[in-house]
């Protein structure tokens, strides 16, 4: 069974600062991708960045990288020099190639940015 | 290029009341799936398609039907609709079903069941 947890229900962090927002999951799939979207105040599901499981170099997008480690299972989103604009709801996602190729997601996190 | 596109935004209904949430995309992309959404629940997959005319089940599939007749659109149909169903339904496609294809989401629709 697929099972993505996210431990921290909502996250504070200061404006221009760094936060890790926290992602384990669990496959038996040999071959798997990971994404986080974000989630703001207006509902939408934006789509943020995409990791592979055979990915050698973590993968990056502007402010946001992931912090990829296939041994712990581990896929934590950062984002740097946090900006107002970054309050949101997280999710994390996975997709196996032998489950169906079904999306399967985390129950989110909330990230508030202080001003 | 509108993407994903989905109407109504906003929907109340009454218990036992039948409707049809619609969902298009212009991507040309052959997956394409409907997640409901609760509170600390995140999404949950409904039902599911990989192409035209071919469509699954997904985490809690009851109380709702699909069809894929074209590439472009998946509505979802609420058969007898029941207070449990409210909930904020999204629509997503993706290129294919690779793991490493990405799934777009449309804006969603607002349900409420009275």
């Amino acid at each position: 069974a697929q099972k993505i947890t996210q431990t921290q229900p909502g996250m504070f962090v200061q404006e221009k600062e760094a936060v890790t927002l926290d992602c384990t999951y669990d496959t038996s799939d040999p071959s798997y991708g990971l994404f986080w979207y974000k989630q703001p105040s207006s509902g939408e599901m934006i789509f943020l960045i995409y990791q592979g499981s055979y990915d050698q170099q973590n993968a990056t997008e502007g402010r946001y990288s992931l912090n990829f480690q296939k041994a712990r299972k581990s896929a934590n989103l950062v984002i740097s020099a946090s900006q107002l604009g970054d309050s949101a709801m997280y999710f994390c996602a996975m997709r196996g190639s032998n489950t169906g190729n079904q999306f399967y997601f985390g129950t989110g996190t909330s990230l508030t940015v202080i001003p | 290029n509108a993407g994903v596109t989905q109407t109504p935004k906003f929907q109340v209904l009454k218990t036992g009341q039948s409707m049809t949430l619609q969902c298009a995309q212009d991507m040309n992309h052959e997956y394409m799936s409907w997640y409901r959404q609760d509170p600390g629940m995140g999404l949950r997959l409904i039902h599911y398609s990989v192409g035209a005319g071919i469509t699954d089940q997904g985490e809690v599939p009851n109380g709702y039907n699909v069809s894929r007749s074209t590439t472009e659109d998946f509505p979802l149909r609420l058969l007898s609709a029941a207070p449990s169903q409210t909930s904020v339904y999204f629509c997503a496609a993706s290129k294919g079903a690779l793991s490493t294809d990405t799934q777009y989401f449309g804006p969603g629709t607002r349900l409420t069941v009275l």
